[in-house]
């Protein structure tokens, strides 16, 4: 079994629609992160969280939220949806070393 | 701030040839370098790293090292093949135990038989 996965993989939704996206690890990781991937841009940090208790904003938090329900999960949440963002969103954990542990992707289409 | 940048692509190459793909980053203190890989349909994963300068990562055939006085980090691979195509990721961390990275744009690298 993978040991970050993402859910949905996909998803279509509509303008103004909330959302969600979660995410789960078994690494046994205090940190986990989410990126944003738009072509030609590389990725962009949107939140991250060292631990529990600990959730911090990233590069292009504006239009997002999180969830840390456990150590294991961490939700990515988008309020309102709109269009452009329509994304690629990763999720990611690490040990407390600098080396980063990425999930498959949720590809998202906001109509 | 912390920036990388690394070649636009698309690289296309035949089997066998030689791969470089540029990578220069600025940033304060001493960051980590890494170069990180996406095959299709999948999410990253970490192809090396090095982590102070002169230190040389390795791995798959794919080698970068970390050159100060020039704040490089380029990839290379003497001989590609079809299942390296894939777009390579740039990335720094700065130093200390801020361990978020920042990513360059990314390249695309395809490999002909």
């Amino acid at each position: 079994d993978a040991d970050v996965t993402q859910t949905p993989r996909n998803r279509i939704t509509k303008t103004g629609k909330r959302i969600m996206l979660e995410c789960s690890q078994t690494k046994g990781h205090d940190r986990m992160y989410w990126y944003r991937q738009d072509p030609g841009l590389g990725l962009q940090l949107i939140y991250y969280s060292f631990d529990v208790k600990d959730i911090n904003k990233g590069e292009i938090s504006d239009g997002y939220s999180v969830s840390r329900q456990a150590q294991a999960k961490f939700s990515l949440s988008l309020e309102s949806a709109i269009p452009n963002q329509t994304a690629l969103y990763f999720c990611a954990t690490s040990d407390g070393v600098e080396t980063q542990y990425f999930g498959p992707g949720t590809r998202l289409l906001v109509l | 701030g912390n920036s990388v940048t690394q070649m636009e692509g698309p690289v296309t190459l035949s089997e066998e040839a030689f791969l470089t793909i540029n990578c220069t980053y600025t940033a304060t203190g001493y960051p980590s370098l890494f170069w990180y890989v996406q095959y299709p349909g999948e999410g990253l994963q970490l192809l090396l790293k090095a982590t102070k300068a002169d230190d040389k990562g390795s791995n798959k055939g794919f080698e970068a090292t970390y050159r100060k006085e020039t704040t490089s980090f380029h990839l290379e691979k003497g001989s590609v093949q079809v299942s390296d195509s894939a777009v390579y990721f740039c990335a720094l961390a700065p130093g200390g135990s801020n361990y978020k990275l920042t990513f360059g744009k990314g390249t695309l690298l395809t490999v002909n038989p």
